[in-house]
């Protein structure tokens, strides 16, 4: 039974720059949600996809983009890198209706923005 | 606004102690609340949750957590620490006002177990 999976496991940009991360759900899974990870901190939510559209979205901007695929995979764009956005981007999946079913987290996304 | 505190940022206990961490929540209704462990360069991992029923919730790894309604706490335990256990630990709740399955993490408390 495949996990969540994400790639890549890090990546270094440079400040202006456009990065794409990748998820894949948990086998059986249908809904992705991203959160960001600053060091020393916990999970922040950016948004959440289900039926290939964003469902909810936290505070963060538009630069900040996401999609999913019919296969329910997703990605998570960002634009314009500034230094703070350096951190653990997590994917984590669930299946709609099951409200009250935990998170399964992917390993992440290490961003290094320099 | 659902959240959750948690107001320890480390932990340190010898092993073949018990263990506790910390949260504590702050909700409109009730609460729906959930433990996770992030090993270093690794996801979280889930550990247990509360929904309802009894106050004492039993999970993975030996863990269990104690929900008091009256303290509006949700405390992570062990009865006997190993050196294994180290690792960062997130209280977490669901929040009810959001129509996707949004869970509120906390600041994470670092459990470190000596040998």
């Amino acid at each position: 039974d495949a996990g969540v999976t994400q790639s890549p496991t890090h990546l270094i940009k440079t400040r202006g720059q456009q990065v794409t991360l990748r998820c894949s759900p948990k086998s059986g899974h249908d809904t992705v949600s991203w959160y960001q990870q600053a060091l020393g901190q916990g999970p922040q939510f950016i948004f959440q996809y289900y039926e290939e559209e964003e469902r909810q979205r936290g505070n963060f901007p538009d630069r900040f983009s996401g999609h999913q695929f019919p296969n329910y995979s997703s990605e998570l764009n960002v634009n314009a890198l500034l230094l703070g956005d350096s951190a653990l981007y997590l994917c984590a999946s669930s299946l709609a209706g099951k409200t009250y079913s935990p998170l399964h987290f992917g390993n992440g996304t290490r961003l290094t923005v320099t | 606004a659902q959240s959750v505190a948690q107001p320890e940022d480390q932990v340190n206990v010898a092993e073949g102690n018990p263990l506790t961490v910390k949260c504590t929540y702050s909700v409109s209704g009730n609460p729906y609340l959930f433990w996770y462990v992030q090993y270093p360069n690794r996801g979280l991992q889930f550990l247990l949750k509360y929904i309802t029923g009894d106050n004492l919730v039993k999970g993975s790894y030996g863990f269990e957590a104690e929900f008091n309604k009256s303290q509006t706490s949700f405390h992570l335990k062990k009865p006997s620490a190993l050196v294994s256990d180290s690792a960062l630990y997130f209280c977490a709740v669901r929040d009810l006002f959001s129509s996707a399955s949004k869970i509120i993490f906390g600041s994470g408390t670092r459990l470190s177990i000596r040998p």
